[in-house]
């Protein structure tokens, strides 16, 4: 039972740099999403995508780029980091509109 | 925009005390989520709630959404450092696109 994994757990980069982050899923959930975590802002959405190739923006989406070519993949890509973007990321996965979503254990994304 | 506002922030308290965390809004919800979250991993749901007045109780947690579907509660009985941890509420209208609070941060000391 995989569930939903992350990767890397961890990564350091430089500002202007590309980054992806990669989300993989195990349950064939539907939806899929991308939020980030900051101190005092508690989770916040990035984007989301509710079946492969359809994909929407959530509440911060400016800077970010993602896909879904398959179900169970869903990475995250970040095009030209900022520092701003210095962050805990989370890729969650959700059966069907009101049922529990399932997080993964987070990227630690710090941007130097 | 942040619509879920959390109180308190940050919480310590000794074994054995009860305490009660809030999610107030100024929007309505159709549901709301509450997750708790361990350093290093991600979220974990506790409870749904979807009607207004509804009351929830999972062992020594309560939960509550208000009877305008606008704010909730969460009460521990008996706190154990099991429950240390980031109780995060989290509101939605289209069961899939939530908005999460800013969380708080319990600390349950022996």
């Amino acid at each position: 039972d995989a569930g939903i994994t992350q990767s890397p757990r961890y990564k350091i980069t430089e500002t202007g740099r590309q980054v992806t982050l990669m989300c993989h899923q195990t349950w064939s959930h539907s939806y899929m999403f991308w939020y980030r975590q900051d101190l005092g802002h508690g989770l916040r959405l990035i984007y989301y995508s509710a079946a492969a190739d359809i994909t929407d923006k959530g509440e911060v989406p400016d800077g970010y780029v993602v896909s879904r070519s398959k179900t169970e993949n869903f990475p995250l890509t970040l095009e030209s980091a900022t520092r701003s973007q210095t962050s805990v990321y989370f890729c969650a996965s959700q059966r069907t509109g009101n049922q529990p979503q399932h997080f993964g254990d987070g990227t630690r994304l710090s941007i130097l | 925009t942040q619509l879920l506002e959390q109180s308190p922030q940050f919480l310590s308290i000794q074994e054995g005390e009860n305490l009660t965390v809030y999610c107030n809004s100024s929007s309505v919800f159709s549901s709301l989520q509450w997750y708790r979250q361990e350093p290093g991993e991600g979220p974990v749901l506790l409870v749904t709630v979807v009607t207004g007045g509804e009351v929830k109780k999972l062992k020594r947690l309560t939960f509550q959404f208000g009877d305008a579907r606008k704010d909730s509660s969460l009460h521990i009985t008996a706190a154990q450092p099991g429950d240390t941890g980031l109780y995060l509420c989290a509101g939605s209208n289209t069961g899939n696109q939530f908005y999460f609070g800013t969380g708080t941060s319990l600390t349950v000391i022996p």
